[in-house]
Order: C-alpha cells, then structure tokens, then sequence
C-alpha cells in the first residue's frame, strides 16, 4: 500500500527566508507525485507534480521540488517566501498503474510565516 | 470557468441524523472522487466514480456511508444515522480523465459537525 510521511507538522519561517518542506513516500512503481496547498477555508490548490522525465519540476507560486527516487524524497522547496505563503502544505502520492487513482496524502506541514 | 463546488458548506447534524452531502464538479471531467478530511488530519480517499459508475469505494469507512453519481455528474454522498466520529471535511475532487497523471481539481468542502 502506498504511504506519505511528511516528518513535520508545523514550520516557521521568516518573511524572506529560504523554505524546505519534506516529504518521503512508500510506493512500489514509479509514482506520480503532488504537492498541494490549503489556506484556511479553502479547497486544495495543486502546487506542482511529477511523473517522470526531469526530477527538478517547478510549480506555481515560485515553488520547485525534487524527485530523489533514492531517498523516496519529493521535498518542496522556495527559495524567498512570502507572508501569503503561510498555510496548510500535502504531499500526496498517486497510482501510476491501471485502476482506481486516487490520492494517498501526508498529514501536512503547517507553514506560519513571521513578517 | 467553475471550478468545483460543493454544497452545503456547513452542516451540524445531531447525532442518527442522515445527511446528503452535494458535490458539482467541472463540467466534462470523467473522474470523480470523495475525501474526507479530520481535523488536523489529511485527507482520506473515500470512492472514486469514472462516469456514473462507482469503481472503487473501499475507502468508505462503514455501510452507513453511501455515494452516487447516477448521471455522470453531480455526486452526492449520503451518511445515515451520523455519528460524532463523523465529524470532519468532506471533499470532492474531479478529473478530467482517467488517468493518474492528471491533476484533481478540489472543491472547498463540506465541513460537518455531528453534535
């Protein structure tokens, strides 16, 4: 069964500052991998995904991640944030095979930003 | 265009109350599919319907939880006799077509509380 570990439940960071979001995943293919994000009283918003080819892939928002398939890692990564960045972050992990394809997610990562 | 939407927004059940909750994806999108978000939490793969046929709804937590699609659009899912455990964001999510590789386009969710 697949499975998403995001190790941190709550970040904060400087306005500014540099940010890195972890995230490992248990998956037996190749997965499709997806970064969301979750302001209060909002739905999920996709941030960027990957499913092969380059393992650097860049998103919206000034948000890239990358694809360690040797670390089951699809870390997210922003080099500058901003004070709207703060809210709620899910990697999530998708099938790549025939069947149902639907989202396994992490517990998230809540990002507080300090002006 | 219109993205998804779900209505109600909020809901406050007592306890063996049945609730139907409504969910109106993107027009033309194949896939649908039903989370359910706990506090804190993220979210949780309930079903999943490709058209107006259910094909995987291994995610229902008990036989008291029921959805449908009958026209291969709008979706509702219903809860009979509510219970506290209940409690939580339930969200509906569409895609365009079959395969895991597209994204999945959120709605805001119904937030509901079983008193």
């Amino acid at each position: 069964a697949q499975s998403v570990t995001q190790p941190d439940i709550h970040i904060t960071v400087s306005e500014g500052a540099s940010l890195e979001l972890r995230c490992n995943y248990s998956y037996g293919a190749t997965p499709y991998l997806f970064w969301y994000v979750q302001s209060p009283g909002q739905g999920l918003q996709l941030l960027l995904k990957y499913f092969s080819g380059d393992t650097l892939v860049q998103g919206i928002k000034g948000f890239e991640a990358e694809f360690k398939r040797s670390q089951s890692s699809f870390n997210l990564r922003k080099p500058s944030v901003h004070w709207s960045d703060a809210a709620e972050y899910f990697c999530a992990v998708g099938r790549s095979g025939a069947g149902s394809y639907q989202l396994t997610f992490g517990k998230g990562t809540k990002l507080s930003v300090i002006p | 265009g219109a993205g998804v939407s779900q209505s109600p927004r909020y809901k406050v059940a007592k306890r063996g109350q049945d609730v139907a909750l409504r969910c109106d994806p993107i027009s033309g999108h194949v896939s649908l599919f039903w989370y359910q978000q706990a506090l804190g939490q993220g979210p949780e793969f309930l079903t999943y319907f490709q058209n107006e046929a259910q094909l995987d709804k291994s995610g229902l937590p008990s036989d008291r939880f029921f959805a449908e699609r009958p026209e291969g659009s709008v979706s509702t899912l219903k809860i009979q006799r509510t219970q506290q455990e209940d409690s939580a964001v339930y969200l509906c999510a569409s895609s365009l077509s079959t395969s895991g590789a597209n994204e999945q386009f959120f709605g805001p969710g119904t937030r509901l509380t079983v008193l």
